[in-house]
């Protein structure tokens, strides 16, 4: 049983490119979590996702940034015009039902994103 | 102000050593959970808690959360060089709220 996959593992892009960032859950599960880890810095919440709708995007940035989980495929995180501050990691995690301590959390390995 | 304390941020242990890594908020825990990361990797889960009191062990790493349940600590008997690396803490501060906040991390070093 495969665990979360990421895609790219590391993803280089000049400033105001874009960046797309995948996200395939565990089988099985239908809710998807992004977090970003920027330097020096601890892993910050920014949106969660049931296939097709967007639950709470209370930590995205308000521009440049979007995510969807489609019904079919993998969630993906947009990120617009990409800038230096946007180098990070960002990591994946599923669970079965809503998390918490009932379920838990699964994480995927990331994508570092580097913006030169 | 972090809403989640992990401390120390960095230890260095002899290989054999036991050590412990704090976790500490000033909200409830609703769920704890504790993961470990390698540098430029993934999260590794490594036990979650949920009830005031209570206490899990997987092989040589036990954690706890205490009756409060505003701290947990996570304690490693024996140490080794695979347990090298960055312990994160992460907790539900809002009941059904489904995100985690996490702490700065701990950085372990294991010397031989």
């Amino acid at each position: 049983n495969a665990g979360v996959m990421q895609n790219p593992r590391h993803l280089v892009r000049r400033r105001g490119q874009e960046a797309r960032l995948r996200c395939s859950p565990m089988k099985g599960h239908s809710h998807v979590y992004w977090y970003r880890q920027l330097p020096e810095e601890g892993l910050k919440f920014m949106v969660y996702l049931q296939k097709e709708n967007i639950i709470d995007e209370s930590g995205m940035p308000k521009e440049r940034f979007s995510a969807e989980f489609p019904k079919e495929g993998p969630s993906i995180l947009r990120i617009q015009q990409v800038v230096r501050g946007d180098s990070a990691a960002y990591f994946c995690a599923s669970s079965p039902r809503s998390g918490g301590p009932s379920y838990g959390y699964t994480f995927g390995s990331g994508t570092r994103l580097t913006v030169v | 102000s972090q809403e989640l304390e992990q401390s120390p941020q960095s230890l260095i242990v002899q290989e054999g050593k036991n050590l412990t890594i704090n976790c500490t908020s000033s909200k409830t825990l609703y769920g704890l959970y504790w993961y470990k990361q390698k540098y430029g990797e993934g999260l590794i889960f490594l036990m979650m808690l949920q009830k005031g009191g209570e206490e899990k062990s997987h092989e040589k790493i036990t954690a706890k959360l205490d009756e409060k349940k505003q701290q947990s600590s996570l304690h490693i008997t024996a140490s080794q060089p695979s347990h090298a690396g960055i312990y994160l803490c992460g907790a539900d501060l809002i009941q059904g709220a489904q995100k985690l906040v996490f702490g700065q991390g701990t950085r372990l070093t294991i010397n031989p």
